[in-house]
């Protein structure tokens, strides 16, 4: 059973091209987190999707970025027009249906974007 | 909405070193816990985890945290460090409310373990 894969491991983009992370989850996992870990901070909540929902975007910034994770295929996470800022390293996490039930959450090995 | 709050950002102890590592939540109602380690250029991987029962609990490679309810705190501790427990260590809390089960994140501590 593969662990959460996201791809690619390192992505450079120009300012003002756009950045598409991808997150497969684990087999059987229907819900898929994305969190963005700036340098020397936290992990800071983006967005929380099931398959074709977006459940919560609370902590995703108002204009450029988009998330998806349709019915066939990984989750998406899209970053238009990138500013340097926006260089940090991005984490996926997927879990089973319901987290409230004594499950966890697994982790990918992270997208690192770099904006030059 | 809940938050979670690390009070040391940077910790550094010698090896064989006692360790203990603050967490305090926010959130009026029933709550998983974790505690996550990420060793340099790694991915997050469980250290330990609590969802109900005896709330002391142990983990891997010696760690334990204890969940005292009436302070809202999740406390790592392992009683002898090693040099290779050089990481940072993420506490995170998601609560029991199914339809949004999101996992919030402290900022993260630090640990450097001096030879």
């Amino acid at each position: 059973n593969a662990g959460v894969m996201q791809n690619p491991r390192h992505l450079v983009r120009r300012r003002g091209q756009e950045a598409r992370l991808r997150c497969s989850p684990m087999k059987g996992h229907s819900h898929v987190y994305w969190y963005r870990q700036l340098p020397e901070e936290g992990l800071k909540f983006m967005v929380y999707l099931q398959k074709e929902n977006i459940i919560d975007e609370s902590g995703m910034p108002k204009e450029r970025f988009s998330a998806e994770f349709p019915k066939e295929g990984p989750s998406i996470l899209r970053i238009q027009q990138v500013v340097r800022g926006d260089s940090a390293a991005y984490f996926c996490a997927s879990s089973p249906p319901s987290l409230g039930s004594n499950t966890e959450a697994f982790f990918g090995q992270g997208t690192r974007l770099t904006v030059v | 909405a809940q938050s979670v709050s690390q009070h040391n950002h940077h910790v550094i102890l010698s090896e064989a070193a006692s360790l203990e590592l603050g967490c305090n939540y926010s959130y009026g109602g029933t709550v998983n816990l974790f505690w996550y380690v990420q060793y340099p250029g790694q991915h997050l991987q469980l250290l330990l985890k609590y969802f109900s029962g005896d709330p002391l609990v142990k983990g891997i490679k010696g760690f334990e945290a204890e969940f005292i309810k009436s302070k809202f705190s999740f406390n790592l501790r392992k009683p002898s460090v090693q040099w290779s427990d050089t990481a940072e260590y993420f506490c995170a809390v998601n609560p029991i409310n199914f339809g949004n089960e999101k996992l919030t994140f402290g900022t993260g501590t630090r640990l450097t373990i001096i030879p």
